[in-house]
């Protein structure tokens, strides 16, 4: 079974820095997508951005960004110029990329922290 | 685009009674929905997979008698909560596997409490 871990259950950055959130996984598999999701207060779960494993290059979305190391089976999320709205809680997912048993494993949140 | 809605948002129950929870994808057919349950301040945890026109697959551990879900159209899945218990109170969300196949999109979850 794919385990998650999340070993960062709460993180702090001062508004405009840089902040990065770390997840390793582990896994038999040599295809899967991973992924962030986003979790503010109102509980809705927002995709930040996500990685297929057969991509070398690391995925960006604006200020977003991942450091994905196969090898070491590590996927960090760096968020730059952190603004007050990025406050949330931040999961790392992982989905198999074939086969029928698809739903998600996620890790245990990282808890983010803006301070104005 | 890829939109995926709840109902009800939050519902408080009798120890004893059924509740149902409604998973709805508004822009887009979904083939596959997920339902995940979160405890508070815990990660969320997959509960089944449910499949349009067939049998939901649940996870280990999940009691499929307990939690009964229908899958009737492509665009909706429900979750029943049978002879529900204060230990079912929980954050049930649900997700549909977006048109594109690999990505999944919430819903914005259902608050349940069980009295």
């Amino acid at each position: 079974a794919q385990t998650v871990t999340q070993s960062q259950p709460e993180m702090s950055v001062q508004e405009a820095e840089t902040v990065t959130l770390s997840c390793t996984y582990d896994t038999s598999e040599s295809d899967y997508y991973l992924f962030w999701y986003k979790q503010p207060p109102s509980r809705q779960m927002i995709l930040v951005i996500r990685q297929e494993a057969y991509k070398q290059q690391n995925a960006t979305e604006n200020r977003f960004s991942v450091n994905f190391q196969k090898a070491a089976k590590s996927f960090s999320l760096k968020i730059s110029d952190s603004q007050l709205g990025d406050a949330a809680m931040y999961f790392c997912a992982y989905r198999r990329l074939i086969g029928g048993a698809d739903g998600l494993t996620f890790g245990k949140g990282t808890h983010l922290i803006i301070q104005p | 685009g890829a939109v995926v809605s709840q109902h009800p948002s939050r519902v408080i129950c009798k120890s004893g009674t059924s509740v149902k929870i409604e998973c709805r994808s508004l822009d887009f057919q979904a083939t596959t929905m997920f339902w995940y349950r979160q405890f508070p301040k815990k990660s969320l945890m997959l509960m089944a997979t449910s499949n349009e026109g067939s049998k939901a697959t649940y996870e280990q551990g999940v009691e499929k008698d307990k939690f009964l879900i229908n899958h009737a159209s492509l665009t909706l899945s429900t979750l029943t909560v049978t002879s529900a218990h204060p230990e079912d109170s929980s954050f049930y969300i649900c997700s549909a596997r977006g048109p594109w196949g690999d990505t999944q999109y919430f819903g914005p979850g259902t608050r349940l409490t069980v009295l």
